[in-house]
């Protein structure tokens, strides 16, 4: 099975700092994404990546960046954390352009910005 | 442009009652759907899809989801809810403008509540 795995399951950072959330996966998908979910919200799209090194703006991209230097590595970038960040943060991968059969998420990352 | 609308945001029902949960949606092209669920403080997991061929599509704890094309509407069903149920469920579309193809627009969600 396609195993998409975030480094952290719970953060806890002060505003001002910059904050890395790691994910990889092992599968070799083309696709990588993050979003943040809060209640009564959903999910809202930060960033995506369709290839190294190509990134793409989601739905709320302020205050983060993304970085893939290599096809298995999505990072997300909170350059100064602010408490308006706290959320649960969810990485996902979906297949290679030969078949799509939606995505496979991590396990999320909550974090809270004090 | 996708969009999905998830018809209440808290459906509550009793052990052993059928489980409905609704999903509309708008796509410009045929739709490929989704539904995930997640338990607490979880990521999201697949519960079942439908791409193309039958409409009546099964997934996994039972449950089952019947695409309609002329009603717009992919909702999810289990005859028998049971207590391990309980948890969030997201209804999704394939495509959301811009970019890759393969992004995924999600409906706000559906809370599910299962009472002894």
């Amino acid at each position: 099975d396609v195993k998409v795995t975030q480094s952290s399951r719970y953060l806890v950072k002060r505003t001002g700092e910059k904050v890395f959330l790691e994910c990889v996966q092992d599968m070799d998908h083309e696709n990588m994404f993050w979003y943040r979910q809060d209640p009564g919200l959903g999910l809202r799209l930060i960033y995506f990546s369709y290839d190294v090194k190509m990134k793409e703006k989601g739905d709320i991209p302020e205050g983060y960046s993304v970085s893939r230097e290599k096809k298995e590595r999505f990072s997300l970038i909170l350059e100064s954390a602010s408490t308006n960040q706290t959320s649960m943060y969810l990485c996902a991968s979906s297949s290679p352009p030969r078949g799509f059969y939606g995505y496979t998420f991590g396990s999320g990352t909550r974090l809270t910005v004090v | 442009a996708q969009s999905v609308t998830q018809l209440g945001s808290h459906v509550s029902v009793s052990e052993g009652a059928l489980v409905l949960l609704r999903c509309n949606y708008s796509s410009s092209v045929p739709p490929y759907l989704f539904w995930y669920v997640q338990y607490p403080n979880q990521g999201l997991q697949l519960l079942l899809k439908y791409t193309t061929g039958a409409t009546l599509v099964k997934g996994i704890n039972g449950f089952e989801a019947e695409f309609k094309k002329s009603e717009t509407s992919f909702h999810l069903t289990k005859p028998s809810a049971h207590m391990s149920d309980a948890a969030e469920y997201f209804c999704a579309v394939k495509g959301g403008g811009g970019g890759s193809n393969y992004k995924l627009t999600f409906g706000k969600g559906t809370l599910l509540t299962v009472n002894p």
